[in-house]
């Protein structure tokens, strides 16, 4: 069973600091998706990453997946509060998420 | 945009109740999932639906829960006699695919119910 980790488990930054935040496995990943979970909704897949050293972006945020595919990295540049909740990473290929890193980012 | 919608939002029920959670998938999807959220916490799968059967379920899933698709649109999540430790949010997801040929499975989560146990 893969076990995944992610760290850190709280963040809270000011508005415009840089942030990283991690996901590891246990056992190589065939696909990793990052999702957000914003206050009250449900979570949204932000992206799946594939290929080992691949990164990927999306507007302020830097998704990095290991050369090795067991672990990802998910920066955010100039952090705005829009971009609090809680960030999960998951096994593309099935159903578990990882416990989260929940930021909050203080006007 | 397609999304899944969940009913009701909000639930709050006696302990020992039982309790019928409801969800309309996206309409060309083939997989559905029911995912558990006690506040403050992770995210927990607890069941995966397909092609009429439960495929997948995890240690959570035991003989208290059930789900169901009554007809062609719904997907239900069953709690019998419900306990304190039940409440929750409980969300409801869908994907078109299991991601085994496409590489990855990307999951369309609904709002979610809310569910107070008293």
């Amino acid at each position: 069973t893969q076990l995944l980790e992610q760290s850190p488990q709280f963040l809270s930054i000011q508005e415009g600091e840089n942030l990283t935040v991690y996901c590891n496995s246990s056992s190589v990943f065939s696909s990793l998706q990052w999702y957000r979970q914003e206050p009250g909704e449900g979570p949204v897949l932000l992206v799946t990453v594939v290929t080992g050293g691949e990164v990927k972006k999306l507007k302020r945020l830097t998704f990095q997946f290991g050369d090795a595919r067991k672990d990802s990295s998910l920066h955010i540049t100039a952090a705005q509060p829009g971009d609090t909740g809680l960030y999960l990473c998951k096994n593309g290929q099935n159903f578990v998420f990882g416990p989260g890193t929940r930021l909050s980012v203080l006007p | 945009e397609p999304e899944v919608t969940q009913t009701p939002s909000h639930q709050v029920t006696q302990m020992g109740q039982e309790v019928i959670l409801r969800c309309v998938p996206i309409s060309n999807h083939l997989y559905f999932y029911w995912y558990r959220q006690i506040l403050g916490q992770k995210v927990e799968f607890l069941v995966s639906f397909y092609n009429n059967e439960i495929s997948e379920k995890s240690e959570i899933f035991d003989d208290q829960f059930s789900v169901e698709r009554p007809d062609g649109s719904n997907f239900t999540l069953k709690i019998r006699s419900t306990k304190l430790e039940d409440s929750a949010m409980y969300f409801c997801a869908s994907s078109e695919s299991r991601g085994a040929l496409s590489g990855a499975n990307v999951l369309t989560f609904g709002a979610g119910s809310r569910l107070t146990v008293l």
